[in-house]
């Protein structure tokens, strides 16, 4: 398996240009995560999805952020307009769905698109 | 608050065992016990997971006392690619019960294996 893909490996631009990073996660995986780690506050969960549901976007820092899963192999998180605050690692995770109640989640995560918001 | 406590850093020579501690005192009946860590440059990798058992892969060991207030990661013979920064986290196993604070790691621990 090739595990988790991201692309761009690296971005820089401008602020106030819209950057889109992308995702695939690996293949039977159910939950995809999107986080972002800096410095500061250390790796952070952004949103997640279930079965290409979004169920908990309460780590999206503000409307700027979006994020989509059109279908199971294909997800985007979109910085509109981005701003140099936004400058960060952010990493995409992906685990299998929980198969009883004494099974747990091991979450697989990408090797991360670094961001630079001049 | 942060629901997991360990030292900043820790250091290591080749081919020992390399104890890394992490305390959770506030850990409920239901939360399970994580580890992570995060070579330089790449994504947080999967360590290990417990409950109140002790567990053992091929990566690792990881001890939980019996209070489970606390947890120990061993890797028992340490090397340099092993020198990354290691998260304990603590966290239910029940998506439905997922949020934010449970996935945030934290500083973790820097360990650093020496020649």
């Amino acid at each position: 398996d090739a595990g988790v893909i991201q692309s761009p490996r690296h971005e820089v631009t401008e602020m106030g240009q819209e950057v889109t990073l992308r995702c695939k996660p690996i293949s039977g995986h159910d939950y995809l995560f999107w986080y972002r780690q800096t410095m500061m506050r250390g790796l952070e969960l952004l949103i997640y999805f279930n079965n290409n549901v979004p169920i908990d976007d309460s780590g999206m820092p503000e409307d700027r952020f979006s994020a989509k899963m059109p279908n199971a192999s294909f997800s985007t998180l979109k910085i509109q307009p981005s701003e140099p605050r936004d400058s960060a690692v952010y990493f995409c995770a992906s685990s299998l769905p929980l198969a009883g109640a004494s099974s747990t989640d091991t979450q697989y995560f990408g090797p991360g698109t670094r961001l630079t918001v001049l | 608050d942060a629901k997991t406590t360990q030292p900043p850093s820790m250091d290591c020579a080749e081919g020992r065992a390399a104890n890394l501690p992490c305390n959770h005192s506030t850990i409920s009946g239901n939360e399970y016990v994580y580890w992570y860590r995060q070579i330089h440059s790449q994504g947080p990798q999967y360590i290990i997971h417990g409950l109140k058992n002790n567990e053992t892969n091929e990566m690792a060991s990881l001890i939980i006392t019996e209070d489970r207030k606390s947890s120990t990661l061993i890797l028992p013979h340490a090397t340099l690619r092993d020198t990354a920064v290691y998260y304990c986290i603590v966290r239910v196993a029940d998506f439905l019960l997922y949020n934010n604070n449970d996935m945030r790691f934290g500083a973790g621990t820097r360990l650093t294996v020496k020649p």
